[in-house]
């Protein structure tokens, strides 16, 4: 079975662009999670999605939005690009609703902001 | 905010050895997790450990879980240089809906 993918796989984007990160969960999870990592420190949680709705919500601003699809898919969404925003985007799926389980996580998407 | 926190932050040791790391957190928890990640690579699920438990292994793995002290530790025995990678403990804090909390990380090194 295939594991977490996303796309894309690097990204570079300048200040004030707005990018779109794709994620698609192992067949069966109906749990989608975001974490962002900056280079040196662990991932930090973004947003936790489950059959749709948003379950969890990370210390985040309003520039990071996400949305999870009918397929359980889910993107996430960063506007206004800042130069902090440069980090590893790592997404998670599992089969837990509420709560958390094992997680298993994607490739990441490299994001450079320039 | 980091909830756990790794000791030490990078640990170097011969093939062979046993590594140890070393995890604290604050607040209490429903379950404590260790991921591996290589070189800035996705991260890869080790072991998960509920709070009711102390002691999980899994192959070359085992992890003890202390609740009173709020620590965790994390044994790989036998070392292989294939080893070498990134180890983070990641707390599902009671209350917190969904969310794990990970630490800085431990660089574990394994030389040949």
């Amino acid at each position: 079975d295939a594991g977490v993918t996303q796309s894309p796989t690097h990204l570079i984007k300048t200040r004030g662009q707005h990018v779109t990160l794709r994620c698609s969960p192992i067949s069966g999870h109906k749990s989608v999670s975001w974490y962002q990592q900056v280079l040196g420190q662990g991932p930090q949680f973004i947003f936790q999605y489950y059959e749709k709705e948003e379950r969890g919500r990370g210390n985040f601003p309003d520039r990071f939005s996400a949305r999870q699809f009918p397929n359980y898919s889910s993107e996430l969404n960063v506007n206004a690009l800042l130069l902090g925003d440069s980090a590893l985007y790592l997404c998670a799926s599992s089969l837990a609703s509420l709560g958390t389980d094992t997680q298993y996580f994607g490739p990441g998407t490299r994001l450079t902001v320039l | 905010s980091q909830q756990g926190e790794e000791d030490p932050q990078a640990l170097s040791i011969q093939e062979g050895e046993n590594a140890t790391m070393n995890c604290s957190y604050k607040t209490s928890i429903n379950n404590l997790q260790w991921y591996r990640q290589n070189s800035g690579r996705g991260l890869v699920h080790l072991i998960l450990i509920r709070s009711n438990e102390r002691e999980k292994h899994s192959g070359r793995l085992r992890v003890t879980l202390d609740t009173s002290k709020k620590s965790s530790s994390l044994l790989i025995t036998a070392s292989r240089a294939a080893d070498t990678a990134s180890y983070f403990c990641a707390t599902d804090r009671t209350g917190a809906n969904s969310k794990l909390t990970f630490g800085k990380g431990i660089t574990l090194s394994v030389r040949p």
